[in-house]
Parts: structure tokens; sequence; C-alpha cells
């Protein structure tokens, strides 16, 4: 009964360097999305898919990029990491836009 | 633009009930979400309303929704000290496809 896996849970980068976080879902929903957390502002959504192939911005889509090959997977890419996305970066998934969503566990990035 | 507002903390005894309060902007909201956020953790669906509802039960929880006021409430009966957390309200438009609006987050703790 795995839900979205999201990997790794931790990780540690230099600014300017790249990485990609690694978000699965099992549940075959169409719809992902990538959010960030920040102390005092909620969540912020970052990108989402609608459907494999089919990806759009949300409010703070800068300095990131997302792709959508399959149903299942929407890695998230730190294209050159800077302080400011030191961040708790939570993907979701939901069978349709207009269901909940449900979420991973997280993945904690600090930039150096 | 959309706003999703929550008050930052709540203190309660354990036995008591606690009630949370939410305020949003956006009248066409459709959707409204109470997320639960445990301590190095994912958010996890608590409960959600459907706007043309005003009060939704399920066990301890109970949702109101005020929509001339825009306001949403979570009230957790017989609080106990597993429900220490931060409790997220969340909104979101049909037309806007699963973009989720979160609140800040209100950080409930129990005591003895």
């Amino acid at each position: 009964n795995a839900g979205v896996t999201q990997t790794p849970k931790f990780q540690v980068l230099k600014t300017g360097q790249s990485m990609t976080l690694q978000c699965a879902q099992d549940m075959n929903h169409e719809y992902m999305s990538w959010y960030r957390q920040d102390p005092g502002m909620g969540l912020r959504l970052i990108h989402y898919s609608v459907g494999a192939g089919i990806t759009d911005q949300g409010e703070v889509p800068n300095g990131y990029n997302v792709s959508r090959s399959t149903t299942e997977d929407f890695p998230l890419r730190l294209l050159s990491a800077a302080p400011s996305q030191t961040s708790v970066y939570f993907c979701a998934s939901s069978r349709t836009g207009q269901q909940p969503q449900h979420f991973g566990d997280g993945t904690r990035l600090s930039i150096l | 633009g959309e706003d999703v507002e929550q008050s930052l903390f709540l203190s309660v005894r354990e036995g008591d009930s606690s009630v949370i309060n939410c305020t949003y902007t956006d009248s066409s909201s459709t959707y409204l979400y109470w997320y639960k956020q445990e301590p190095g953790a994912g958010l996890q669906l608590l409960t959600y309303i459907f706007s043309n509802m005003d009060m939704k039960q399920d066990q301890r929880l109970t949702v109101l929704l005020n929509k001339k006021d825009k306001h949403l409430s979570l009230r957790i009966a017989d609080t106990q000290t597993g429900d220490s957390a931060i409790y997220f309200c969340a909104s979101h438009r049909t037309d806007s496809w699963g973009k989720l609006q979160f609140g800040a987050g209100t950080q409930v703790v129990v005591t003895p």
C-alpha cells in the first residue's frame, strides 16, 4: 500500500548544484503536483500535471523543471540550486483535479 | 487573489474540544479541506466539505462551513495528545483543476 513515494527523504546540496527529486504514485492518479513548505507560509504550488505529457506552472515555478512521461512518475528538477530553495518539498496526487490530494512524506532539502 | 488565513497557535487540555478556524477570500471555492501534519511527516487528509454543505461530521471531527462569511472551522471532540500537530485549511475552485490554496497552518498543542 505504497501511495505517494518521495525520494530522497533528506538532501544537502551546494549552491549551483543540480538534482532531481523523485515522486512516484501507484494509485493510477491522473493529477500530480509539487509543493514547497516554508515556515509560516503553508504550502505553495510549484508545478502540477493533469496527466502524462501535460505539465503547467503553479505559484512559485522559477528555478524548477518538471516532466511527466508516465502516469506514475513526476520528478522535480532543480537546475542550479540556491539557498532560497532550502525547504521541505511535497509531492501530491489525486485521481482527478477535483478529488482530494494524497501527499508523500516529503523531501527535506538544504542548500548551502 | 486567493487567500486562506488561519490562527497560528492553539493550546487545549486533553479531553476538551478544540476548534480551529479558517477564513478564505475566494467565494468561488468549491472544496474545502482539512489536513493534519505531524512532526517530520507529510500531510494527512482529515476531512473535506463541498461548498453546498454547511456541516459534516466524521467520528470526533465536525466541520462547519459558513459560506456567507467565508468561514470554515474544524472541531475535534475529546482532544487527545495524539491530536497535537499542525492543521492546514485548504481550498480550491472547480475551474482551477486541483490548485490547492493553503493557509499557514495552526499548531495545536494538547496538554495533559
